[in-house]
């Protein structure tokens, strides 16, 4: 198996733009993640989903991010409009359940760079 | 509230010597804890987990930690390091879904 697969692994952009962070999950996990990384606030859980349908959306900042499950193999995040301070390492991860006894398999992640 | 501390934030060992990386949790019930490692540039990788049991657990690439419940600590060991070692570990605590990570800790590895 490939293991979670993201794209792209790098983004620079600038402030005011739309940006859309793709992710794959492994095949036959039932729950996908979203985390996001920063030196201030280490990694943080965004939301998460099950079976497609998003659980928990706590996490998320803002109104300007935005996260979609269409089907099982491929989810987005989107931030609309990008800023700076949304400069960090996102991470996707997957997982057979969302108990967290399953292993949560994570992505190479994607590096996003708001100027 | 749930919550991790990892009070060092970097650790420098010489290659061969022994490793302990602490960590410390807060949980309101019997948790499931966890080592990840991160490396340059790569997803977080499971090092091992607790959930009940044994309060030793045996992880990969020869890691071991100690689950102490008197001490709220989950510390990972490792009795000679190696140079490939070198990278980030995080310690989590989850309940049924979600994982709380800590800071983490960077080790540096020196020949």
């Amino acid at each position: 198996d490939a293991g979670v697969i993201q794209s792209p692994r790098h983004e620079v952009t600038e402030m005011g733009q739309e940006v859309t962070l793709r992710c794959k999950p492994i095949s036959g996990h039932n729950s996908l993640f979203w985390y996001r990384q920063t030196m201030m606030r280490g990694l943080e859980l965004l939301i998460y989903f099950n079976n497609n349908v998003p659980i928990d959306d706590s996490g998320m900042p803002e109104d300007r991010f935005s996260a979609k499950m269409p089907n099982a193999s491929f989810s987005t995040l989107k931030i609309q409009p990008s800023e700076p301070r949304d400069s960090a390492v996102y991470f996707c991860a997957s997982s057979l359940a969302p108990d967290s006894r399953y292993e949560q398999y994570f992505g190479p992640g994607t590096r996003l760079t708001v100027t | 509230a749930q919550s991790v501390t990892q009070p060092d934030i970097h650790i420098t060992v010489s290659e061969g010597a022994s490793l302990e990386l602490r960590c410390n949790y807060s949980y309101g019930a019997t948790p499931y804890l966890f080592w990840y490692v991160q490396s340059p540039g790569q997803g977080l990788q499971l090092l091992l987990k607790y959930f009940s049991g044994d309060t030793l657990v045996q992880g990969i690439k020869g890691f071991e930690a100690e689950f102490k419940r008197s001490q709220s600590s989950f510390n990972l060991r490792k009795p000679s390091v190696h140079w490939s070692d070198a990278a980030e570990y995080f310690c989590a605590v989850g309940g049924y879904n979600k994982l709380i990570f800590g800071a983490g800790t960077r080790l540096a590895v020196h020949p």
